[in-house]
């Protein structure tokens, strides 16, 4: 069936960087944008933005320019989030979720989702 | 940017009853490019809706969407215990992508 496997926890010091990872199963990876969302202890979910699986173009949404790198291993289906120079309030669950409907379908929601990862920036 | 309001934030209601959850956009979602999601507490979010009334594969027919433009409501017709989890609506309309802050369904 698709699903999408996400790397495990992480506790990291501020300053160092940390990459998770999101392998996908069960359909053609390059047919489905991939989307990074982030959820702060107790809060709400917060799009992070986006990568084409199909050219590698990343889109950025406003607050995840800079230190957010998003990228991808075709060859593995595999899609990484890279989070460069650690800050205590990234701490959070960052979840990579699969467009729904492929390219060319129309606008859509997010199905399915990973399982989430945990990374903690504490000194 | 469009900004997302839900309410009420916290909904106390038996199993067997209806639930009645909103969604509100401070401007038009496009083609109705809403979505509604359900998460449980230690789980990732699960899509229950999109396009507003659309129903993602193997969600039950007591979940359903309604709504356009700025206003977007979430029914759930007769509660039952597994449901009772926080709701997210989401608009993918126009970037960014926007989520509510989320409805808290609990047993009452």
């Amino acid at each position: 069936q698709v699903q999408l496997v996400q790397s495990g926890s992480e506790l990291k010091k501020p300053g160092a960087s940390v990459k998770v990872s999101c392998k996908a199963a069960g359909y053609t990876f390059t047919t489905h944008a991939m989307n990074w969302v982030r959820q702060a202890p107790g809060q709400g979910l917060e799009w992070m933005g986006w990568i084409n699986t199909n050219t590698g173009n990343p889109t950025y949404a406003q607050g995840f320019t800079g230190r957010f790198v998003f990228s991808l291993d075709t060859s593995v289906s595999t899609a990484y989030l890279q989070i460069i120079s650690l800050k205590a309030e990234d701490t959070a669950v960052y979840y990579c979720a699969r467009d729904l409907l492929p390219f060319h379908g129309g606008a859509t929601g997010f199905d399915p989702w990973g399982q989430g990862t945990l990374v903690t920036v504490s000194s | 940017e469009i900004v997302l309001t839900q309410s009420p934030g916290t909904l106390s209601l038996s199993p067997g009853e209806r639930a009645t959850l909103s969604c509100r956009a401070s401007q038009s979602v496009s083609s109705s490019y809403l979505a509604w999601y359900q998460q449980k507490p230690g789980q990732a979010p699960r899509l229950l809706i999109y396009g507003a009334s659309s129903r993602a594969t193997g969600i039950p027919d007591r979940f359903s969407g309604s709504g356009s433009g700025t206003d977007f409501t979430l029914t759930i017709s007769r509660l039952e215990p597994e449901d009772f989890a926080v709701y997210y609506c989401q608009q993918y309309g126009s970037s960014p992508e926007t989520f509510g802050q989320g409805t808290k369904l609990e047993i009452k």
